[in-house]
């Protein structure tokens, strides 16, 4: 599959500060997805994005679709300690087919 | 209530043995895919389907089998040819290729 890098690795912060984090391709991308994962659980899709430019939000989370067609960023507004766990962005490569290709996460820690 | 189901949670095997990891969907989705999760490598795909009877591999399906005899169906075995089959095992299902996966809870294997 095509290689995604997602940025940072991990973060570490307070309760009620903004997080955001982003994702590259080297290719074109059609499609990206961005899923969150608790520990034990599997990954559960919070934004979907299919158009170049697009900005989504899903309550407290916004994601955008960069104009290039390369990268999406997921910014996560006032956290709270529920924030906790991995987030992944996902995508189509337009010569990927129906292999969705994963970054390798960004793990989030909230202190109170 | 709709969803994906995979079973068991957690499995212990020795090694050389074949297991079969379970995964049974209601959500009438076409396609089916298995990925492997291990630490700070995010999800890599091992098999997936798009249709009944058929199975396409994916980035690393060396030592890994898959069956798609019914709609709801596709388990993964784990043969005693997976070099290092200790991992977490995630199922997805999506309603057509290239679209949003929905992923069970995971399966846990660990080699003894």
């Amino acid at each position: 599959g095509q290689q995604l890098n997602q940025s940072p690795q991990s973060m570490f912060i307070q309760e009620g500060e903004d997080v955001s984090m982003n994702c590259t391709s080297s290719s074109i991308f059609n499609t990206w997805l961005w899923y969150k994962q608790d520990p034990g659980e599997g990954p559960v899709l919070l934004i979907a994005l299919y158009k170049a430019g697009e900005l989504t939000s899903n309550g407290r989370l916004t994601a955008q679709f960069g104009i290039t067609r390369k990268d999406s960023f997921l910014n996560i507004s006032a956290s709270i300690p529920s924030d906790v766990g991995i987030y992944f962005c996902a995508g189509y490569g337009a010569n990927s087919g129906y292999a969705l290709n994963f970054g390798k996460g960004t793990s989030l820690l909230v202190t109170p | 209530d709709g969803g994906i189901t995979q079973s068991p949670k957690y499995l212990f095997r020795k090694e050389g043995q074949n297991v079969t990891l379970s995964c049974e969907q209601n959500l009438n989705h076409d396609a089916m895919y298995w990925y492997r999760q291990d630490p700070g490598q995010g999800l890599r795909l091992i098999y997936y389907s798009q249709i009944v009877n058929d199975f396409q591999k994916g980035d690393i399906a060396e030592g890994y089998s898959v069956s798609r005899e019914k709609k709801e169906s596709f388990p993964l075995t784990v043969t005693s040819a997976q070099k290092n089959p200790t991992a977490f095992y995630l199922c997805a299902s999506s309603t057509q290729g290239a679209g949003e996966l929905f992923f069970g809870e995971g399966s846990r294997l660990t080699v003894l």
